[in-house]
């Protein structure tokens, strides 16, 4: 079974740019999350999707993100535009309904310049 | 307001010596208590739980916690460390299933051959 996958592994843009990231998730997880992890700091969560429906989205940081999970499948986070404090570790996790084990992606490293 | 506490930031340890990784939360109602681990170059993957039940638990590659609810911790433990075990350690807790993780700033494990 493929894990949580995501893309790209690694970003570098220049401060203002826009950047997307996209999220797998298992197959069948209703649940997905997104966290970010700035250097030095904790991980913090970000957003929750209960399929296709955004659930929490308490931890977004401002109207520069957005956040989408069309038809409850992939979920997309876009950066617009992108500045120097967004530099971080993106991380996505996705579980079954109910569940609390969450299934960490490998992340994606975002470097704005 | 929950919060977790790693008061070790790094840790170095010999080659097959034991170890121990403090971990400390807080919270005004019971949690559930996780440590993940990251080792270079990949995602967070669960090492254990505790939900309910026996304060000891344990977890893959040869870790156990303690659940200590009266010193509100959730040590992690092992008697040998392995090369292999160097990696960064993250204790976490979540309120229900299916929320969000709420994780610890994370202790850099080192082992020395």
């Amino acid at each position: 079974e493929a894990g949580v996958t995501q893309f790209p592994s690694h970003s570098v843009i220049e401060k203002g740019q826009t950047v997307t990231l996209r999220c797998d998730p298992i197959s069948g997880h209703d649940n997905l999350y997104w966290y970010r992890r700035v250097m030095g700091k904790e991980i913090k969560f970000l957003l929750h999707f209960v399929k296709e429906s955004k659930q929490d989205e308490s931890g977004m940081p401002n109207n520069r993100f957005l956040a989408e999970r069309t038809g409850g499948t992939y979920s997309t986070l876009k950066v617009q535009p992108a500045e120097l404090e967004d530099s971080g570790v993106y991380f996505c996790a996705s579980s079954l309904h109910h569940s609390y084990e969450q299934y960490f992606g490998p992340g994606t490293r975002l470097t704005v310049t | 307001a929950q919060s977790v506490t790693q008061l070790d930031s790094q840790v170095p340890v010999f080659e097959e010596a034991p170890v121990e990784l403090r971990c400390n939360y807080s919270s005004s109602v019971s949690v559930y208590l996780f440590w993940y681990v990251q080792y270079p170059n990949q995602g967070l993957q669960l090492l254990l739980k505790y939900l309910s039940g026996s304060t000891l638990v344990k977890g893959i590659n040869g870790f156990e916690a303690e659940f200590n609810k009266s010193q509100t911790s959730f040590h992690l433990r092992k008697p040998s460390v392995h090369i292999s075990d160097t990696a960064e350690y993250f204790c976490a807790l979540m309120k229900t299933s299916y929320d969000k993780v709420i994780f610890g700033p994370g202790t850099s494990l080192s082992v020395i051959p």
